[in-house]
């Protein structure tokens, strides 16, 4: 396809397991962004991959949370001993350059019990 | 301090009316960018405008327009002749910084519930 793929789109995990969460950006975008989306409320920003480089972890909430872009393509977003508090939807989106719209996957709804 | 503020939880129109939701926006950067995303049910964010902080003219893109007030600080998105399928949520969101650290990330307000009745 041509947009931003996220997979899966529906995770349910148990507190204190390890999650992975995958995004495939749109063929040749360089930048490329997660963001967290807490029930009723607007994205927040997580981290930031220009290729296979994270400039910008700073929207990560604690050192549980983990992203990495090894090719500069397809990205993981991992969790580790994931707590109720990380329920949301993960959003992943991409651009070709700073200036140009973000386009976004349709997101991972995470539920932690 | 809220870096983006929409103020209104939600809002109500008839199909075929206009209406505008309210967006503003706290930054001292000179350069920045504004944007306006829908959300519907299914959880997609779709783009739908874009505002530059040096462009002249207020930015349109067929049913939708952004009605930019600098001085304001406000980026208000106006809908003509709503129509069912624009029920949705409505973020507005802003890109700092010409470049260095701000790397393009979107800040978000907390969005507008829009519901057009028939």
């Amino acid at each position: 396809g041509a947009g931003v793929s996220q997979s899966p789109r529906y995770k349910v995990a148990k507190r204190g397991q390890d999650v992975a969460l995958r995004c495939d950006p749109i063929s040749g975008h360089v930048s490329l962004f997660w963001y967290q989306q807490a029930l009723g409320q607007g994205p927040e920003f997580l981290t930031y991959f220009q290729n296979e480089a994270q400039l910008d972890k700073s929207g990560l909430p604690s050192d549980r949370f983990f992203a990495e872009r090894p090719e500069g393509s397809v990205s993981t977003l991992k969790i580790q001993r994931t707590q109720q508090e990380d329920s949301a939807v993960y959003l992943c989106a991409s651009n070709l350059a700073r200036d140009n719209e973000q386009f976004f996957g349709p997101g991972t709804r995470l539920t932690v019990l | 301090a809220q870096k983006i503020t929409q103020t209104q939880p939600g809002m109500f129109v008839q199909e075929k009316e206009a209406v505008t939701l309210d967006c503003t926006y706290d930054t001292s950067d000179p350069s920045y960018g504004l944007f306006w995303y829908k959300q519907p049910s299914s959880g997609e964010m779709i783009f739908l405008i874009y505002q530059g902080s040096y462009d002249q003219q207020n930015a349109t893109e067929g049913r939708y327009s952004l009605n930019f007030q600098k001085a304001r600080k406000s980026a208000n998105l106006v809908i003509s002749a709503s129509q069912l399928g624009d029920s949705a949520m409505y973020f507005c969101a802003m890109r700092e910084g010409p470049g260095g650290t701000s790397y393009g990330k979107l800040t978000f307000g907390q969005g507008t519930i829009l519901t057009v009745h028939p």
